[in-house]
């Protein structure tokens, strides 16, 4: 199984709203897909886990759906600190736990 | 909250034999499974594997023959061994807990690099 997030980078200003794409090479149970932020220099931090539930104190502005082989990171309204690099990661395939190859979000 | 810090050299020459140590705070480790994964600019996020103090384990399958870890639950430790480094082991190792399906809690990083 593979991840594959689109769009590599994407560029959008602060207030704007912000889609993240993470497809799957085959169905997978939802429950195993999960969505990271890092920035450099600090540990990355869970935000979204089994698809669509919210990490503890993760504002309500991020939200996870999808089903099958397409998931979707949204970030309704950013804020400057949501600029990073976002993960989709997916346990329980043949390779173990594999993540995608990241998305970059930067301001425009 | 639980908090984990990596510690372990960060230079390493080739077919040198990489360890690392991750301390807990705020939680045992004998509840969760431990977890070491690293990024590299070459390869992304990658997943390392996971230990459990109850004896479960998983590697990953790329890295299973070069890879071992091992908990001290008396020091709420655990590590991270792996041999024969070369410079695509070059990466910032993190150690993480596995909470469900999804790494809750991770340190903040250690930079390891291999170079003769």
């Amino acid at each position: 199984i593979v991840l594959t997030q689109s769009p590599d980078t994407l560029s959008l200003s602060p207030g704007e709203r912000a889609t993240l794409s993470c497809r799957t090479s085959q169905s997978v149970f939802s429950e195993h897909l999960a969505w990271y932020q890092h920035k450099p220099g600090q540990a990355p931090r869970l935000l979204i886990y089994r698809a669509s539930s919210r990490a503890t104190d993760i504002p309500d502005r991020f939200g996870g759906s999808g089903s099958g082989t397409d998931f979707t990171l949204i970030i309704s309204r950013l804020e400057p600190e949501d600029f990073a690099v976002y993960y989709c990661q997916l346990y329980g395939t043949p390779s173990g736990i594999i993540f995608g190859q990241g998305t970059r979000l930067e301001i425009k | 909250q639980v908090q984990l810090q990596e510690s372990g050299p960060g230079l390493l020459k080739p077919s040198e034999t990489l360890s690392l140590t991750c301390t807990v705070s705020g939680g045992s480790i004998s509840s969760y499974y431990c977890s070491w994964l690293r990024l590299s600019p070459g390869k992304g996020l990658e997943w390392i594997g996971f230990l459990h103090s109850g004896g479960n384990s998983n590697y990953n399958p790329s890295l299973k023959s070069r890879v071992s870890m091992s908990l001290d639950t008396s020091k709420n430790q655990f590590s991270l061994r792996l041999t024969s480094v070369t410079a695509s082991d070059t990466a910032v190792y993190y150690c993480a807990r596995l909470l469900g399906y999804s790494f809750d809690s991770w340190g903040q990083g250690t930079l390891v690099t291999v170079s003769s």
